[in-house]
């Protein structure tokens, strides 16, 4: 099944710098890679996703890259603000449409 | 989001006992799925389900049944619980994929602990 590993685990950042956080999967049939966030106490919730026919993409502050050479991508966010601090998880999927996660990235933006 | 509701929100029970979470969803979704989060390992997926007659089991299904009552229902069991089933437990559903990828909904999560 596909492996997904994500870098850092933890991750501080002074308000106003960028952050980013890096994730490799393991299958090669992997065509779909979401990132979700989730906030102390809180349930995840979908910030941006990119599909293998594409090599980046923007939303404001965020942005997620993909490298299908390399089995990899990675989610920028510019600018971080204190609203930014929460647990960050990527994650990837086949055409099955399962979910597979990476461990997650504590971020925490210092004032 | 409040279309994906699961009970109780905090459970606490002993070791041996049957204890069942509930998950129902307002969102029309046909695809359901069981995590637990365990703080350092992210979400693991435990089962998951296409349609009402379908049950697949994730990467840690041990320990667990479901059950898919109807569309709008999927029910997770730990038959006789153990302390290191002790997680944050998430339900989540998805609409059948259009080519926009498989956005998945989650609901506010069952804290549980097993004593």
């Amino acid at each position: 099944g596909e492996n997904v590993e994500q870098h850092p685990s933890t991750l501080s950042v002074q308000e106003g710098d960028s952050a980013v956080i890096k994730c490799t999967y393991s299958d090669s049939a992997s065509n779909y890679f979401p990132w979700y966030k989730q906030e102390l106490g809180k349930r995840p919730q979908l910030i941006i996703d990119i599909r293998s026919n594409v090599g980046e993409k923007k939303d404001q502050r965020i942005a997620v890259t993909l490298n299908k050479t390399a089995k990899h991508f990675s989610l920028h966010i510019t600018e971080t603000q204190p609203e930014d601090s929460a647990v960050y998880f990527c994650a990837a999927s086949s055409n099955d449409y399962k979910l597979s996660f990476g461990a997650g990235t504590t971020v925490t933006v210092r004032a | 989001d409040a279309d994906v509701t699961q009970t109780p929100r905090n459970r606490i029970t002993k070791t041996g006992k049957r204890i069942m979470l509930e998950c129902s969803q307002t969102k029309g979704h046909d695809r359901m799925y069981w995590y637990r989060q365990d703080p350092g390992l992210g979400l693991r997926l435990i089962y998951y389900s296409f349609d009402v007659k379908d049950i697949n089991k994730g990467e840690i299904s041990d320990g667990y049944s479901v059950s898919r009552q109807a569309q709008a229902k999927f029910s997770l069991s730990l038959e006789s619980a153990i302390p290191n089933q002790t997680a944050l437990y998430f339900c989540a559903t998805s609409d059948y994929p259009t080519g926009e990828g498989n956005i998945q909904y989650f609901g506010a999560g069952t804290r549980l602990s097993v004593l």
